[in-house]
């Protein structure tokens, strides 16, 4: 039974640039979560995609977007990096009937 | 605002020693409090949901407590193969998002 899985693990962009990271939930889960994660710090939700519509936005500008797709799978686009988006981006699935949400590797993006 | 504040944020422990993280938690109405276990560089791995105060759960050499304003992750004689940063987070009555703590990072020493 595969877990979340998240692609690319990692990628090296610059600023002003954009990047597409990209999940797949674990088998029979129909919500995605997208978190942030700094060095040193809890992650920071970004957002929560169910039945390919955003359900609820944490505290990001609008430079960060998402999709879900019919397949439960999902993509998180950020336009315009920042040297602070550096950080590790998790994926999260969950049932929308539960409450625990299982996470991906995750994709360590680096903005120089 | 949810909070969740972890300490200490570094514990640093022999092979065998027992000891305690604390998770300090405010939230309008709790739907339930997580624990995870994270590696460097990799994604936090679950380890327990507690619902209501004086809820307990154990895995191995852990146990997870929970009250109305804190949770403990009891580890007992521990490895050095549990040497992790361990994070709390919770999630509010009506929210989907959790919010983190930002976690205890515990060595084991041999």
């Amino acid at each position: 039974d595969a877990g979340v899985t998240q692609s690319p693990t990692h990628l090296i962009k610059t600023r002003g640039q954009q990047v597409t990271l990209r999940c797949s939930p674990k088998s029979g889960h129909d919500t995605v979560s997208w978190y942030q994660q700094a060095l040193g710090q809890g992650p920071q939700f970004i957002f929560q995609y169910y039945e390919e519509e955003e359900r609820q936005r944490g505290n990001f500008p609008d430079r960060f977007s998402g999709h879900q797709f019919p397949n439960y799978s999902s993509e998180l686009n950020v336009n315009a990096l920042l040297l602070g988006d550096s950080a590790l981006y998790l994926c999260a699935s969950s049932l929308i009937t539960g409450t625990g949400q299982v996470f991906g590797p995750g994709t360590r993006l680096t903005v120089l | 605002e949810d909070q969740v504040t972890q300490s200490p944020e570094a514990l640093r422990l022999q092979e065998g020693e027992s000891s305690s993280l604390n998770c300090s938690y405010t939230v309008s109405g709790l739907r339930g409090l997580f624990w995870y276990r994270q590696d460097p560089g990799k994604g936090p791995e679950f380890l327990f949901t507690l619902y209501s105060a004086g809820e307990e759960k154990e895995k191995e050499r852990l146990k997870a407590t929970l009250t109305k304003k804190e949770s403990f992750l009891h580890i007992t004689a521990p490895k050095p193969e549990d040497s992790a940063t361990y994070l709390c987070a919770v999630q509010a009555v009506g929210n989907e998002k959790l919010t983190f703590g930002t976690g205890t990072r515990l060595t084991i020493i041999p």
